[in-house]
């Protein structure tokens, strides 16, 4: 059972479309992670957000953290075929423990 | 520097066979995960370790699992007797502590049981 519900599950888009993706739990947690994971490797930290609505920018990616800290978004501007990969997302209860959600699957076509 | 190493990177065995994945993590690093990831379950957290002592191993799914930290730069899980629903990438990732640290992960290990 995954405590963290990722959606879509599935996305795929056009070079220069935007897309977001969601990350939703009925949990509250102290951080949440969102991670990038490419084909036969492991995954990537992207960023880490604490704070109820914690907004942060990393390049053309905005992540967003609910008020209550209990959902979290990925929202990626212009997209690029470089930011195809498997998105995940991972909260903690304030230990070192990591939760992941399923994943969304991103293919941006060319 | 070099990151999270895991070996070997492809196994591929029959039921009833011992298998034996190994990791070293960053060096440094004094916290070291054990994941399973399949396309049913997503990414799982089987057994963590701070320095070398297993802390949490709540995921471990049944006693045919086992993991050991020896030292700082080695862990090994081991799976005896393995089944075909072991089948899945096992992944190694290690941090350091304070909370909200990354974790780094190796590339992992494809176990395939035949």
């Amino acid at each position: 059972t995954q405590l963290l519900e990722q959606s879509p599950q599935f996305l795929s888009i056009q070079e220069g479309e935007n897309l977001t993706v969601y990350c939703n739990s009925s949990s509250v947690f102290s951080s949440l992670q969102w991670y990038r994971q490419e084909p036969g490797e492991g995954p990537v930290l992207l960023v880490t957000v604490v704070t109820g609505g914690e907004v942060k920018k990393l390049k053309r990616l905005t992540f967003q953290f609910g008020d209550a800290r209990k959902d979290s978004s990925l929202h990626i501007t212009a997209a690029q075929p470089g930011d195809t990969g498997l998105y995940l997302c991972a909260g903690s209860y304030n230990d070192y423990k990591l939760s992941f959600g399923a994943g969304t699957t991103v293919t941006v076509r060319a | 520097d070099a990151g999270v190493i895991q070996s070997p990177r492809h196994e591929v065995t029959e039921m009833g066979q011992e298998v034996t994945l190994r990791c070293k993590p960053i060096s440094g690093h004094d916290y070291l995960f054990w994941y399973r990831q399949t396309m049913m379950r997503g990414l799982e957290l089987l057994i963590y370790f701070n320095n070398n002592v297993p802390i949490d191993d709540s995921g471990m799914p049944e006693d045919r699992f086992s993991a050991k930290m020896p030292n700082a730069s080695f862990s090994t899980l081991k799976i005896q007797p393995s089944e075909p629903r072991d089948s899945a990438v096992y992944f190694c990732a290690s941090r350091t502590s304070g909370v909200n640290n990354e974790q780094f992960f190796g590339p992992g290990t494809r176990l395939t049981v035949l």
